[in-house]
C-alpha cells in the first residue's frame, strides 16, 4: 500500500535561516508528488508539483523540492526564512495514473515556526 | 480568476441539528473533493466526485454524513443530527481533471462548531 510520511510534526527557525521539511513516501509506482501549504483559516494553497519532469522543482515564495527516488524523498527546502512562512505544510501523493480520491494521499503536515 | 468558494465560512448550530455545507467549484473542473479537518490535525477523505461518475464515498465516517454534486457544478455536504465530535474545518477542493498530474485547489473552508 502507498503511504507518504511527513517526519517532523513541528519544525521550529530562526528568521533568514533554511528551513528544511521532510517528506518520504512509499509506493511501487512512480508517484506524482505536491506540497501544499495552509495559513491560519485558509485552505491550501499549492507551493509546488513534481510530475516526473525536472527532479529539483521550484515553488512560489522561494520554495523548492528534489524528488530522489533512490531516497523515495521529497523534501522542501527555502534558503532563507521569512516570517509570512509560518503555516502548515503538507507533503501530498498521487500514485494512480487516474488519480482521483485513491490515489491522492495527505500527509499528517509540518508545522513551520519561525523565531524572530 | 474565482477560486473555490465555500459558504458559509463559520456555521454554529446546536447539537442533533442538521446543517449543510457548499461548495461551488472553479468552473470547468471536474474533480471535487470534500475533507474534514479537525483542529490541529491533517486532512481526512470524505468523498471524491468526478464528473458523471458514481462519487467515492469511502471516506464518509457515517450515514449521517452525505454529499451530492450537480452535474460539473456546485456541491452540497449535509449533516444530519450533528454531534459535538462534527465540529471541525469542512474543506472543498476542485482539480481540473483526475489525473495525477492536476494539483487541488482548495477553498477557505466552512469551520463548523457543534453545541
Amino acid at each position: 500500500a502507498q503511504s507518504v510520511t511527513q517526519l517532523d510534526s513541528h519544525v521550529s527557525v530562526s528568521e533568514g535561516t533554511p528551513v528544511l521539511l521532510r517528506c518520504n513516501y512509499s509506493s511501487s509506482y512512480s508517484p506524482s508528488l505536491f506540497w501544499y501549504v495552509q495559513h491560519p483559516n485558509k485552505g491550501l494553497q499549492l507551493l509546488l508539483k513534481y510530475t516526473s519532469a525536472a527532479t529539483l522543482v521550484k515553488g512560489i515564495n522561494g520554495f523548492e523540492a528534489e524528488f530522489k527516488k533512490s531516497e523515495t524523498s521529497f523534501h522542501l527546502t527555502k534558503p532563507s526564512a521569512h516570517m509570512s512562512d509560518a503555516a502548515e505544510y503538507f507533503c501530498v501523493v498521487s500514485f494512480l495514473t487516474g488519480g482521483g480520491a485513491d490515489g491522492l494521499t495527505f500527509g499528517k503536515g509540518t508545522h513551520l515556526i519561525i523565531q524572530p | 480568476g474565482a477560486g473555490v468558494s465555500q459558504s458559509p465560512s463559520n456555521k454554529v448550530t446546536e447539537k442533533g441539528k442538521d446543517v449543510e455545507l457548499r461548495c461551488d467549484p472553479i468552473s470547468g473542473h471536474t474533480a471535487l473533493y470534500w475533507y474534514r479537518q479537525r483542529l490541529g490535525q491533517g486532512l481526512e477523505f470524505l468523498i471524491y466526485f468526478q464528473g458523471n461518475s458514481a462519487p467515492d464515498k469511502s471516506g464518509l465516517p457515517s450515514d449521517r454524513f452525505s454529499a451530492e454534486r450537480t452535474g460539473e457544478s456546485v456541491s452540497t455536504l449535509t449533516i444530519q443530527r450533528t454531534q459535538q465530535e462534527d465540529s471541525a474545518v469542512y474543506l472543498c477542493a476542485s482539480s481540473l481533471d483526475q489525473g495525477p498530474n492536476s494539483p487541488l485547489h482548495f477553498g477557505n473552508g466552512t469551520r463548523l462548531t457543534v453545541t
